[in-house]
């Protein structure tokens, strides 16, 4: 039971471009959601989170989306830049603390 | 201060041996968590320590699995008689403990291969 999915395990996008990635839930239960980054052989660091109650949050070259009506959330990160290639995980939080991940999003960002 | 550690970074271990991962979480956080990373996988939950409160186990795959942590300092993550299912990166994190929804700080996760 997947609860939390990223559908894309891959996206590749070109530097100074816009990257957005996605991520749905199901459970409604979830209140607070989390963007995870992942380098190679280190543990993920947080990104940007969003509370239930917006719809919106911007921080820098990051903004991340939230449509509760339709369980979905994106990452948008405008202009991708090279660092920015990593794994991007997406969580959710049912308010216990416990953060529920998804698969992952390989982002590539070619010069 | 110093982040989340763990030990060891890779740990090679032979089917049916016994492990133990350490986990030194950022001082002064309440919350302490483990993960699960398989190969190609999202990160799965393990189990989670609040405090002295009793810990959310309902992540642990089977009873070969078991964590303890003193206080609110030291965890460790040991698995029984490891089969090669268990191979993974496992990772720590720790949180202030707070409000819901609060980001967890990582470690940079022990990579346990079982041959």
């Amino acid at each position: 039971d997947q609860q939390v999915k990223q559908n894309s395990p891959s996206l590749s996008v070109q530097e100074g471009r816009i990257s957005i990635l996605n991520c749905d839930y199901t459970n409604s239960m979830f209140d607070y959601f989390l963007w995870y980054k992942k380098y190679p052989a280190e543990g993920p660091t947080f990104l940007i989170s969003i509370s239930s109650i917006k719809d919106k949050n911007e921080d820098g070259r990051f903004t991340v989306f939230l449509n509760k009506s339709a369980k979905h959330l994106s990452l948008h990160i405008v202009p991708s830049q090279p660092g920015d290639s990593a794994v991007y995980f997406c969580a959710a939080s049912p308010g216990a603390q416990k953060l529920v991940f998804g698969q992952g999003t390989r982002l590539t960002i070619n010069p | 201060g110093a982040g989340v550690s763990q030990s060891p970074s890779n740990k090679v271990t032979e089917k049916g041996k016994d492990v133990e991962l350490r986990c030194d979480p950022i001082s002064g956080h309440t919350a302490l968590y483990w993960y699960r990373q398989r190969l190609g996988q999202g990160l799965e939950f393990l189990i989670y320590f609040q405090g002295n409160s009793a810990p959310d186990k309902s992540g642990l795959p089977s009873d070969r699995f078991s964590a303890e942590r003193t206080g609110e300092s030291v965890s460790t993550l040991t698995i029984q008689r490891t089969q090669q299912e268990d191979s993974a990166v496992y990772l720590c994190a720790s949180s202030s403990g707070r409000l819901a929804g609060v980001e967890q700080y990582f470690g940079p996760g022990t990579r346990l291969t079982v041959t």
